[in-house]
């Protein structure tokens, strides 16, 4: 069965802490993603990546950092966390299949800061 | 750039009644459309996949519709049950943008016993 876990399902942190979140899948996938959710924004792309070693920047960057140094591991930081970083974060997975492409989810890590 | 709209944010029915969930998405340019659930506090689950070139999909009580020329898709919801609440998502797979997705804001579905 697919699997995609996170480390934490819960964060607090001080504002300026640096802040890291994991994100591991056992399905051999090529692309990685983190996403940030929050009412009435709903969900928006982090990072990407697509292969060990390489990432892309997504529509809210600002403020974050990734690494993926093996394949099935990618990580999420905030360099110096700050308040307006309060929010739900999310990791997906996928494998590239064109048309029937789909992205398995992790639960989630909601993380405040303070 | 792309742009997914689900209306009504919110939507509150009784047990048995069928519904419809609409999404509707600016550029007809895609590779897919996916129907998402996700239950307060947790991450997202696949319902449907459709393909491009495909009209509908089913999955039991689920049923989701494409039409790629109007941009818009339809989540059926046959006999709805309490268990059935959650909030469900539409996104798209953008044509040639590596992998990633367009996500609308979801609609939080109430379905009261």
């Amino acid at each position: 069965d697919v699997k995609v876990t996170q480390s934490s399902r819960y964060l607090v942190k001080r504002t300026g802490e640096k802040v890291f979140l994991e994100c591991v899948q056992d399905m051999d996938h090529e692309n990685m993603f983190w996403y940030r959710q929050d009412p009435g924004l709903g969900l928006r792309l982090i990072y990407f990546s697509y292969d060990v070693k390489m990432k892309e920047k997504g529509d809210i960057p600002e403020g974050y950092s990734v690494s993926r140094e093996k394949k099935e591991r990618f990580s999420l930081i905030l360099e110096s966390a700050s308040t307006n970083q309060t929010s739900m974060y999310l990791c997906a997975s996928s494998r590239p299949q064109g048309v029937i492409e789909t992205q398995y989810f992790g639960p989630g890590t909601r993380l405040l800061v303070l | 750039k792309q742009e997914v709209t689900q209306i009504p944010a919110a939507l509150s029915v009784p047990e048995g009644e069928n519904l419809v969930l609409n999404c509707s998405f600016t550029d007809s340019a895609i590779y897919n459309l996916q129907w998402f659930r996700q239950d307060p506090g947790k991450g997202l689950t696949s319902l449907l996949l459709i393909q491009s070139s495909q009209r509908e999909q089913t999955s039991g009580r689920l049923n989701a519709s494409l039409d790629k020329s109007s941009g818009r898709s339809t989540l059926y919801i046959a006999a709805s049950q309490p268990g059935d609440s959650a909030t469900y998502l539409c996104a798209v797979l953008r044509d040639g943008a590596n992998s990633k997705l367009t996500f609308g804001k979801g609609i939080t579905l109430s379905v009261r016993p």
